[in-house]
């Protein structure tokens, strides 16, 4: 079955850099999304096809992918970036889809 | 402006049907898959289902077991969401959301499902 791994948390100081990564074997040929979900909202997607910034995303988030890991990044990161963060894709034959876990991310 | 309003949600029986909707506006419709996912309390996002443009095509979690059905109107520009036989495990938030990749959500309705 398709499965992506996050890790649980990350906490940053602000102004630091924020690296979220997933990974599972579909994104060695499928694109990874990214979601953000701040308490009692729904999620926004932040990054589309590894490395695309949908409109009104600051330039902080940034994405990446090589091999079976996509990774979320978040440069200068300031306080309003609190959220958990969830990744997405297809299993290999596109048909299906999954997210990770989530990534509690906590500015300090 | 894309939006999404989740609604139907309550609660219901162990066993017991709900019928979700979702009224869609800002976007055209007929040129979007639409997909649902849903949250559990204090959970992770789960993929449910998505719909084909001209709804030739659904896909489920396989976890459903034949118990959900997808559904959409594109003349309304709404999507539905049937469940049947529902579990203790199926109460969460049901969000809809643009596209298979979910690029514009709703706010989501809750589903309680309990005795």
């Amino acid at each position: 079955s398709h499965e992506l791994t996050q890790p649980p948390s990350v906490s940053v100081s602000p102004g630091q850099t924020a690296n979220i990564t997933c990974s599972g074997d579909a994104l060695l040929k499928q694109y990874g999304y990214w979601y953000q979900q701040k308490p009692g909202q729904a999620p926004i997607l932040v990054m589309y096809k590894d490395d695309d910034r949908p409109s009104g995303i600051p330039a902080r988030f940034s994405g990446s992918s090589s091999g079976t890991t996509v990774t979320l990044t978040i440069s200068g990161i300031q306080a309003e970036d609190e959220a958990d963060y969830y990744c997405q894709s297809a299993d290999i034959s596109g048909k299906f889809y999954v997210f990770g876990p989530g990534t509690k991310v906590t500015v300090l | 402006e894309v939006q999404l309003v989740e609604s139907g949600g309550g609660l219901v029986q162990p066993g017991g049907s709900l019928r979700l909707s979702c009224v869609t506006s800002g976007f055209t419709f007929t040129t979007y898959w639409m997909t649902w996912v849903r949250q559990a309390p204090g959970k992770g996002l789960e993929w449910v289902a998505n719909i084909k443009e001209d709804g030739s095509e659904k896909t489920y979690m396989d976890s459903l077991k034949g118990r959900f059905t997808i559904y959409r109107d594109n003349v309304k520009g709404l999507l539905s969401l049937q469940m049947d036989s529902l579990r203790a495990d199926d109460t969460a938030v049901y969000y809809c959301a643009r596209g298979k990749t979910a690029d514009f959500w709703g706010q989501g309705t809750l589903v309680t499902v309990s005795s």
